[in-house]
C-alpha cells in the first residue's frame, strides 16, 4: 500500500462544477502540498499546508492532521483547471501521492 | 523573470548511450532535486544537492549521476547502465538548505526523455 493515496485518480466534471480531491497519507508529516501539473509536463505548487486549511482564489485546500488526509476544492470550476493534482507530504523526505487527473468540460 | 529551465524539453536516445539532460535556475535557491516520474506513479527522487559542490543519492541513483559545479546548474546524466531511462525527468529547486523538510519547491517544465 502506498503511503499517500490519491482518490479519485481520474476526474471528469462539467464546467462550474464543484470539485473535491481527496490526498490521504500514512505516516507522520510536517507539511503537505498540492501540487498542479499541467498539460506540458511543468510543474507549479499550490498550497503548502500543515494545519487548517488555505484559500486561493476558485481554491481551497483543507487538512486534518489526526485522520491524516487532506482535500483539495475547486469551486465553479473552468475548462483551464484541467490538470494533474498531485498531493506530496513532508515526512524528512517527500513522498508524491499517483496524481489525480483531472478534465473539465466546456 | 525568475525560474527553472530545464533542457532539451524532449531527447532520443539509442540504447547504450549516456545523455545529459540540463537544469538551471535563477531563483538563487540553494537546494536542487532531479526527480523521474513514470505513468501512474508518484515523482520519485533521483539525486538532490543543498550546495554547491555537494550532492546525495535519492531513492533511485542507480544508473544516473550529477554534478552540482555551480549554484545554479545541477545537470543530470542518465547513463548506460539505467536500465528503464525512457521517463520524464523533472528538476526543482527550494530556497531551503533543509531539502526535502520544509520549503516550496520550484518545477521545471521538464524533460522527457524516449530510448530507442
Amino acid at each position: 500500500k502506498n503511503e499517500v493515496e490519491q482518490s479519485p485518480q481520474n476526474l471528469t466534471a462539467q464546467e462550474g462544477e464543484f470539485i473535491t480531491i481527496n490526498c490521504s497519507y500514512s505516516v507522520g508529516i510536517s507539511a503537505l502540498h498540492w501540487l498542479q501539473q499541467h498539460p506540458g509536463g511543468g510543474i507549479v505548487s499550490l498550497f503548502m499546508l500543515s494545519s487548517g486549511k488555505k484559500k486561493h482564489g476558485r481554491l481551497i485546500a483543507t487538512i486534518n492532521i489526526q485522520e491524516k488526509h487532506s482535500s483539495l476544492h475547486i469551486t465553479a470550476s473552468h475548462p483551464r483547471d484541467s490538470a494533474v493534482y498531485i498531493c506530496a507530504v513532508h515526512t524528512g523526505k517527500l513522498i508524491f501521492g499517483q496524481g489525480t487527473t483531472l478534465q473539465v468540460k466546456p | 523573470d525568475g525560474g527553472i529551465t530545464q533542457s532539451p524539453k524532449y531527447l532520443f536516445r539509442k540504447e547504450g548511450q549516456n545523455v545529459t539532460l540540463s537544469c538551471e535556475q535563477n531563483l538563487n535557491h540553494d537546494a536542487m532535486y532531479w526527480y523521474r516520474q513514470d505513468p501512474g506513479q508518484g515523482l520519485r527522487l533521483i539525486y538532490y544537492s543543498q550546495i554547491v559542490n555537494d550532492f546525495q543519492k535519492g531513492d533511485i541513483a542507480e544508473g544516473y549521476s550529477v554534478s552540482r559545479e555551480k549554484k545554479e546548474s545541477f545537470p543530470l546524466t542518465v547513463t548506460s547502465a539505467q536500465k528503464n531511462p525512457t521517463a520524464f525527468y523533472l528538476c526543482a529547486s527550494s530556497i531551503d538548505r533543509r531539502p526535502l523538510l520544509t520549503g516550496e519547491l520550484f518545477f521545471g517544465e521538464g524533460s522527457r526523455l524516449t530510448v530507442l
